[in-house]
């Protein structure tokens, strides 16, 4: 069966600092990978997918970005952190376009 | 671009009542529309999805929803709520991306859900 690791589970960090959160998935090959990010009282919002190793997309310009250094393995960094960069950051997989996608336990960063 | 409305962020039901949380969709192509539950600080389960076949779809945990096209919604029921029901659930389309390699899920803001005992 398929599992997906998130960590940290959760992390204080100061403005300005950097930042890096790992998500890797298990029992299954060339996934398609997804960060999310739900704020405080919003939904979720898709930050950017991977369909392939280096292969980065970004819906919405941030301070963040992400990269797949390998198949199972997608990390989400900043150079430096913004207050606004608080949230909870949910790692996703799917196999296909009309399966549904696969959620991590998720990263929650507060930013201070 | 298709988007997902969910009417009531909260809403509360006595434990053994109908539960009965609301969704409709926009959207130009015939949808995929999915179902999810997040309990806190964890990450989102999926309870059901409908992919074009059944109009009625049955879930995990007692749950199912029905598809009505001419009402663009996608209601999700219970029968008989459980205090372990308490929760986020959030109703989901899947859109294709550009490239049409993957697709995005645009979710609703969510509906909290209280059962009381």
């Amino acid at each position: 069966s398929q599992t997906i690791h998130q960590w940290p589970a959760t992390l204080v960090q100061p403005v300005g600092s950097p930042l890096s959160l790992e998500c890797t998935v298990e029992g299954t090959s060339n996934p398609n990978l997804y960060w999310y990010r739900q704020a405080a009282g919003r939904g979720l919002q898709l930050l950017f997918y991977s369909v392939g190793i280096g292969q980065i997309s970004s819906e919405v310009p941030q301070n963040l970005s992400a990269s797949r250094p390998q198949d199972r393995q997608f990390i989400l960094s900043s150079k430096k952190l913004l207050l606004s960069d608080s949230g909870f950051y949910l790692c996703a997989w799917t196999r296909g376009l009309v399966e549904e996608q696969y959620f991590g336990p998720g990263t929650r960063l507060t930013v201070t | 671009a298709q988007s997902v409305t969910q009417l009531g962020s909260h809403v509360s039901v006595s434990e053994g009542a109908l539960v009965l949380l609301r969704c409709n969709y926009s959207s130009s192509v015939p949808p995929y529309l999915f179902w999810y539950v997040q309990y806190p600080n964890q990450g989102l389960q999926l309870l059901l999805k409908y992919t074009s076949a059944a109009t009625l779809v049955k879930g995990i945990n007692g749950f199912e929803a029905e598809f009505k096209k001419s009402e663009t919604s996608f209601h999700l029921t219970k029968p008989s709520a459980h205090m372990s029901d308490a929760a986020e659930y959030f109703c989901a389309v899947s859109e294709v991306l550009k490239g049409g390699a993957t697709n995005k899920l645009i979710f609703g803001t969510g509906t909290l859900l209280a059962v009381q005992p």
